[in-house]
């Protein structure tokens, strides 16, 4: 069965640090996200992309945040200079169609120190 | 604006006992309700989507109903085993500029099965 796939799993990283986390989303997906949680918090959406340009974002994003789809089957979320407060798990999704089931990944646990 | 709430947020039951998680929504306007299932430290693993035009989703022990004038949705469970436990997220698209898209999600119900 076809499934979202993400890595690393974990990444350890230094304040101030770039870092890109990576997904796969199912081939014949259209729609594509990005979720964090943070430890103990909601499943919180980031921003959502279609048609190779971002849909729609939350406060969250702003400019230290970028997504791409370099190529037909990655998509990826950069955070150009990380900060304690994004450690987190990061979730990559993906759907058929706009409002339609989606399906996440793994997760990648991002640790900032 | 959609906001999601659950209750409980956690429950612990016997094996074998049937069981219902609450979901609350605020936009009656709804596209559709998922529910999922986190084990901890672990990835989102879909359950059961229903529709705006849907009053029950079925899919083996697990039943979804949803009533969009109370603003509810609830997940049975029949016949809890142990391997049932897990937290429970329900979600839900919030209205967006380009439409029904992000999920919102609810802060979930942690289900503990004893045997």
């Amino acid at each position: 069965e076809p499934e979202v796939t993400q890595t690393p799993s974990h990444q350890v990283t230094q304040m101030g640090q770039e870092v890109i986390l990576r997904c796969v989303p199912i081939s014949n997906h259209l729609y594509f996200y990005w979720y964090r949680q943070i430890l103990g918090q909601k499943v919180e959406f980031l921003v959502s992309f279609y048609n190779n340009e971002i849909s729609e974002k939350s406060e969250i994003f702003d400019d230290q945040f970028s997504v791409e789809r370099p190529d037909g089957s990655n998509f990826t979320l950069k955070i150009r200079s990380t900060k304690l407060e994004d450690s987190a798990m990061y979730f990559c999704a993906s759907t058929r169609q706009g409002g339609g089931e989606q399906f996440f990944g793994p997760g990648t646990r991002l640790t900032v120190l | 604006k959609q906001e999601v709430t659950q209750i409980p947020a956690a429950l612990s039951v016997p094996e074998g006992e049937n069981l219902v998680l609450n979901c609350s929504f605020t936009d009656s306007a709804i596209y559709n309700l998922q529910w999922f299932r986190q084990d901890p430290g672990k990835g989102l693993t879909s359950l059961l989507l229903i529709q705006s035009s849907q009053r029950e989703q079925t899919s083996g022990r697990l039943n979804a109903s949803l009533d969009k004038s109370s603003g509810r949705s609830t997940l049975y469970i029949a016949a809890s085993q142990p391997g049932d436990s897990a937290t429970y997220l329900c979600a839900s698209p919030g209205r967006g500029n380009t439409g029904f898209q992000k999920l919102v999600f609810g802060t979930g119900t942690r289900l503990l099965v004893s045997p």
